[in-house]
């Protein structure tokens, strides 16, 4: 297994455009997380699955924001009409139920918004 | 308001001697905090753990010792290496069932050779 793997990896568009990334866990993993990081700043918690079920929203995930896990194994993340805040990257983790306190991350996508 | 703080943006240490890294929470319901190890243009990578119940964790070159009654925990790296450099963020989870980690805003370690 090679660990976890978004695609893509960066990811520039234009304001008011809608962008979709994804995440492809740990194979046996059953949790997955988003989290967008900004500059200067660590992870921030957006969501986060348990098989194909989200349990948690943050309240950062705005009615722009959608996460999906249709089959429980990868995710998608879409954000609609992007905003030049929106820039940052974005961090998809994943854990299993026997670790399930270490999470571990995809090396991310960035996202610029011109 | 930022409820995990990591107070030193960096830190510079020689090859060989203790880095020590440190963070502060404001929550006492934490129960599980976790130390991450971030490269340039890769995601976090774990690297130790510890529960509320215990004052210590040891995992080779790497202890985390937590304070409850200061609600601090710090991370010592013995002896340092050059490649322990990168950025280190701490992070906390509540007491809720959640598996939602608050993070800190990260030290960034550079160790000297």
């Amino acid at each position: 297994d090679t660990g976890v793997s978004q695609d893509p990896r960066h990811k520039i568009t234009k304001r008011g455009q809608n962008v979709t990334f994804r995440c492809d866990p740990i194979s046996e993993h059953n949790r997955l997380y988003w989290y967008r990081q900004t500059l200067g700043q660590g992870p921030e918690f957006l969501t986060y699955f348990q098989n194909e079920a989200q349990l948690e929203k943050s309240r950062l995930l705005s009615d722009r924001f959608s996460a999906e896990r249709p089959k429980g194994s990868f995710s998608t993340l879409e954000i609609q009409r992007t905003e030049q805040g929106d820039s940052a990257m974005y961090l998809c983790a994943s854990s299993s139920t026997g670790t399930a306190y270490e999470q571990y991350f995809g090396p991310g996508t960035r996202l610029t918004v011109t | 308001d930022q409820q995990v703080k990591q107070n030193s943006p960096s830190l510079s240490v020689q090859e060989g001697r203790i880095s020590i890294l440190n963070c502060d929470y404001t929550n006492s319901m934490f129960d599980y905090f976790l130390w991450y190890k971030k490269y340039p243009a890769e995601g976090p990578t774990f690297l130790i753990s510890i529960s509320s119940i215990k004052d210590k964790n040891e995992d080779g070159r790497f202890t985390v010792f937590l304070n409850k009654s200061a609600k601090h925990l710090s991370l010592h790296i013995v002896p340092s290496q050059p490649g322990d450099s990168a950025v280190y963020f701490c992070a906390a989870r509540e007491n809720s069932g959640t598996y939602k980690y608050i993070f800190g805003t990260g030290t960034r370690l550079k160790v000297l050779a």
